[in-house]
């Protein structure tokens, strides 16, 4: 089946450790997306990708770093410099089309993050 | 001001009630305008999507958008407790990035 894999589903962190947060999709899309979910918040976008070996900060980029060496993968990695990791992160991608048309967006299940 | 603002709720209604979930959003450039639904502890999943006003109808699931007045709506009708989720609308426009409300979370009791 098509869509968008996210793991692990639940990660436990001690303070002052990277953990990575995998992200695959096999939908083909262009564009792939991680954002961030606190309790009242909504949505909040950290980091997104276009295309291959090519991303850009979001809103919150501070404290988290990404990689797009393939189209099917955005790992984002939440390092040590995130004062407060503790949320609900969520990967999701789409097909590009005419600017300012990204919004249909296809979600993973989501990877909640504590820190100990 | 953010961009798109919606009453959190929490939204409690008796089932087969009509449930009238609404934003409202500040920037004249979006065009695009969104409703997902999200369950507890998955991820949102795309509900309706319709491009500058007027009515879509998908179902019990009705969007409107007015541009006039900046306020997007979601109409569900015959609402179930399989409804019961969170809410969020989101905007899009020119070369913005996607803008997403807070949610509005919604029971639907049996």
């Amino acid at each position: 089946d098509g869509g968008i894999t996210q793991s692990p589903k639940y990660l436990f962190r001690k303070e002052g450790q990277n953990v990575t947060l995998s992200c695959e999709q096999n939908l083909n899309h262009d564009a792939m997306y991680w954002y961030r979910q606190d309790p009242g918040q909504g949505l909040r976008l950290i980091y997104y990708s276009q295309i291959v070996n090519d991303f850009q900060k979001g809103d919150i980029a501070e404290g988290y770093s990404v990689s797009r060496e393939k189209k099917e993968s955005f790992p984002l990695t939440v390092t040590s410099a995130q004062k407060n990791p503790t949320a609900f992160y969520l990967c999701a991608s789409t097909f590009l089309r005419e600017v300012g048309r990204t919004g249909e967006l296809f979600f993973g299940e989501g990877s909640r993050l504590t820190v100990l | 001001q953010k961009e798109v603002e919606q009453d959190p709720g929490p939204l409690s209604v008796p089932e087969g009630a009509i449930v009238s979930l609404n934003c409202t959003y500040s920037n004249s450039a979006f065009q695009y305008f969104m409703w997902y639904r999200q369950y507890s502890r998955k991820g949102p999943e795309l509900l309706m999507y319709t491009y500058s006003s007027g009515n879509k109808e998908d179902g019990r699931f009705t969007a409107q958008v007015d541009k006039s007045s900046k306020y997007i709506s979601l109409f569900i009708r015959d609402s179930q407790p399989s409804d019961s989720a969170t809410y969020l609308c989101a905007a899009q426009g020119g070369s913005e990035k996607l803008v997403f409300g807070k949610g509005t979370k919604l029971t639907v009791n049996p």
